[in-house]
């Protein structure tokens, strides 16, 4: 089955730039999406297909996808940016839908 | 605005089953499919299947294939997601959630129901 690789946490102080990373197998060549989880709240879609934002996402959030690599990037990260992050695919081959580790975002 | 309503909170004991539902407004139901999504208390997002309210397909996780059961009912644009057999460790807090096709993002969430299995 397919596996998603992300870093279990990144600390990043205020206002400078967080960046998670979500690794697969040729992961280039699917559409990742990226969901914020605060606990005790719903997840919320931050980022989809690789690089799009949904309305209502600042633009802080940016994605990007090349190679193996995934990246969610969190310019001017302020305090209440800090929740687990995850990365999601479909995965073709299998028909099944497929989250990483997850990410705990620490501000500083 | 899409809103996703779930049960409340479960208790039950090792062995027996729970049926979570999850019923939507503000969109069309038939058109979207359900996702759900547990989280175990320390661990990451798990997906466990969805289904397709118009076409009546669900796909499942090999995890959980045996054991979980979704359904749709498009006269109450309501979803359950049945897991039988409990044990301890399927004490999480499960999620539905809306994609428009399957393979698509998750765009709408759930409020999550808490379930708990203890003896």
């Amino acid at each position: 089955s397919y596996v998603l690789t992300q870093p279990p946490s990144v600390s990043v102080a205020p206002g400078q730039t967080a960046t998670i990373t979500c690794g697969g197998n040729n992961i280039q060549s699917k559409a990742v999406h990226w969901y914020q989880h605060i606990p005790g709240q719903a997840p919320v879609l931050v980022v989809y297909d690789d690089t799009d934002r949904p309305s209502g996402i600042p633009e802080r959030f940016s994605g990007s996808n090349s190679g193996s690599t995934a990246t969610l990037t969190i310019s001017r990260v302020e305090a209440g940016d800090a929740a687990d992050y995850y990365c999601q695919v479909w995965d073709s081959s299998s028909d099944l839908v497929v989250f990483g580790g997850g990410t705990s975002l620490t501000v500083l | 605005q899409v809103h996703l309503v779930q049960s409340g909170a479960e208790v039950k004991k090792p062995g027996s089953s729970m049926k979570v539902s999850c019923k939507a407004s503000g969109g069309t139901f038939s058109i979207h499919g359900i996702s759900w999504v547990r989280q175990a208390p320390g661990r990451g997002l798990e997906w466990m299947g969805g289904i397709s309210p118009m076409l009546g397909t669900a796909k499942y996780a090999q995890k959980f294939q045996g054991r979980v059961t979704i359904t749709a009912d498009e006269s109450t644009s309501t979803a359950y997601m049945e897991l039988n057999s409990l044990r301890s460790e399927d004490t999480a807090t499960y999620y539905c959630a809306r994609y428009e096709q399957f393979g698509d993002p998750l765009d709408y969430w759930g409020q999550g129901t808490l379930a708990t299995v203890s003896s």
